[in-house]
């Protein structure tokens, strides 16, 4: 059973640029969450998907970052015109569906992004 | 003031000793506390759960004091492999799901 999948593992990209990074959950996990560790940080929540619906994006900046999980397919974090201040490890994890308890997030390798 | 606070350290100990680290949370309705591992580089990987009794899984023990806000994690006999940033985490909940991470502590092992 693989586990959870990012890609790419790195991203290198010019400010004003688009950079999308894309996680697969690990099989038979519907939740999706993205979470971003700047340098010297800790990681911080951005956004929780299900299918096809955003849950709670109350992390996510409100500008030029969006995320979706569509019905096929990986989840996608989408952050447009890139900035230095960017440059970060971009973390998914996922979980398995229920809400009754605690469900442990798996979390993916991480992309590494840096705008220069 | 900060979600969840620790000591970044690091903490450089001998192989073989024992080692504490603590951590605070602000948000006194949290039910749910972890401490999760996180190497150089890598992803974090849950370590283990934290309960009021008391939580202990072989050299490991956590412990959480409601009254306090406070958390901790004993490691006892310390490897080279120990040598990790371990991060206190507290589970938002409710509807939202989301892990709140503290910024780690620094752990180097030394032979």
């Amino acid at each position: 059973n693989a586990g959870v999948m990012q890609n790419p593992r790195h991203l290198v990209r010019r400010r004003g640029q688009e950079a999308r990074l894309r996680c697969s959950p690990m099989k038979g996990h519907s939740h999706v969450y993205w979470y971003r560790q700047l340098p010297e940080e800790g990681l911080k929540f951005m956004v929780y998907l299900q299918k096809e619906n955003i849950i709670d994006e109350s992390g996510m900046p409100k500008e030029r970052f969006s995320a979706e999980f569509p019905k096929e397919g990986p989840s996608i974090l989408r952050i447009q015109q890139v900035v230095r201040g960017d440059s970060a490890a971009y973390f998914c994890a996922s979980s398995p569906p229920g809400r009754l308890s605690y469900n442990e997030q798996f979390f993916g390798p991480g992309t590494r992004l840096t705008v220069l | 003031r900060k979600e969840v606070e620790q000591d970044p350290g690091p903490f450089n100990v001998p192989e073989g000793a024992t080692v504490a680290f603590n951590c605070t949370y602000s948000n006194s309705a949290s039910q749910s506390f972890f401490w999760y591992r996180q190497d150089c580089r890598k992803e974090p990987k849950l370590l283990m759960s934290v309960y009021s009794s008391g939580n202990e899984d072989g050299r490991f023990t956590a412990q959480l004091n409601r009254a306090s806000q406070y958390i901790s994690l004993l490691i006892r006999d310390s490897k080279l492999s120990d040598s990790a940033t371990y991060l206190c985490v507290d589970y938002g909940g409710g509807a939202t799901n989301k892990l709140i991470f503290g910024t780690g502590t620094l752990l180097a092992v030394q032979p």
